[in-house]
């Protein structure tokens, strides 16, 4: 079983912080990063799919970028406000374009 | 609309009733999987399939049958359900794997006593 680790394992931030969280995994299973959020009494839903080194993807205030021959990536959120406060998900895969490792997910909170 | 549905939602049961959970997608994906999630675990896949009549081991398939024999249904089997596998499990569906994202049904809560 690949071990993909996300640090911190939660946080709290005010409004209007920016923050940033990080995703390792071991570099030489690698095929595809995933980011996903996942809201509270909800399903995780996909942010980015990420498979080239050096990749980097943005979507509105979250951004995150890819280094494959380290093993990390790091998602930023500029700004944060109340609605961002969630889980945060990677997704590393492996074996073939088939296998799914997450990690166990960075839980957000945005204090008003 | 596009979406995964999974039944039934909530599911209490006793140890050993063989039940099974459904899924299915609408969305013509080949790749599909199943997920389950306990506290402090992050979600774990279960099996996937890779198309109809395709599929493979995830992290944790102990105590868990699938089939595939039409490309939207993806059904996961308890044969003996044990408490050790009461958790929370998502059935997801993709295009593809590698630059695909997942599309995640809505859960399902599954209590064995």
């Amino acid at each position: 079983i690949l071990n993909v680790e996300q640090s911190p394992q939660s946080l709290h931030v005010q409004e209007g912080d920016s923050t940033n969280f990080t995703c390792s995994f071991p570099s030489s299973n690698f095929y595809a990063l995933h980011w996903y959020r996942w809201e509270t009494a909800k399903s995780p839903e996909a942010l980015f799919v990420m498979t080239l080194n050096g990749d980097e993807k943005k979507k509105g205030r979250i951004s995150a970028t890819l280094n494959t021959k380290e093993g990390y990536s790091y998602l930023y959120i500029k700004g944060s406000q109340p609605e961002d406060s969630a889980t945060y998900l990677c997704a590393l895969i492996s074996g073939g374009y088939q296998k799914v490792t997450f990690g166990t997910g960075t839980k957000l909170q945005v204090i008003p | 609309e596009a979406q995964v549905t999974q039944n039934p939602r909530y599911l209490i049961t006793v140890t050993g009733k063989k039940l099974t959970v459904t899924c299915s997608q609408n969305m013509n994906h080949e790749y599909m999987s199943w997920y389950r999630q306990d506290p402090g675990l992050g979600l774990r896949q279960i099996y996937y399939s890779m198309n109809v009549e395709v599929t493979d081991k995830g992290d944790v398939p102990e105590g868990y049958k699938v089939s595939r024999k039409e490309k939207r249904n993806f059904p996961l089997i308890l044969e003996s359900p044990s408490p050790n596998q009461t958790s929370l499990y998502f059935c997801a569906s993709s295009p593809g794997q590698r630059y695909y994202e997942q599309y995640f049904g809505p859960g399902t809560r599954l209590t064995v006593t």
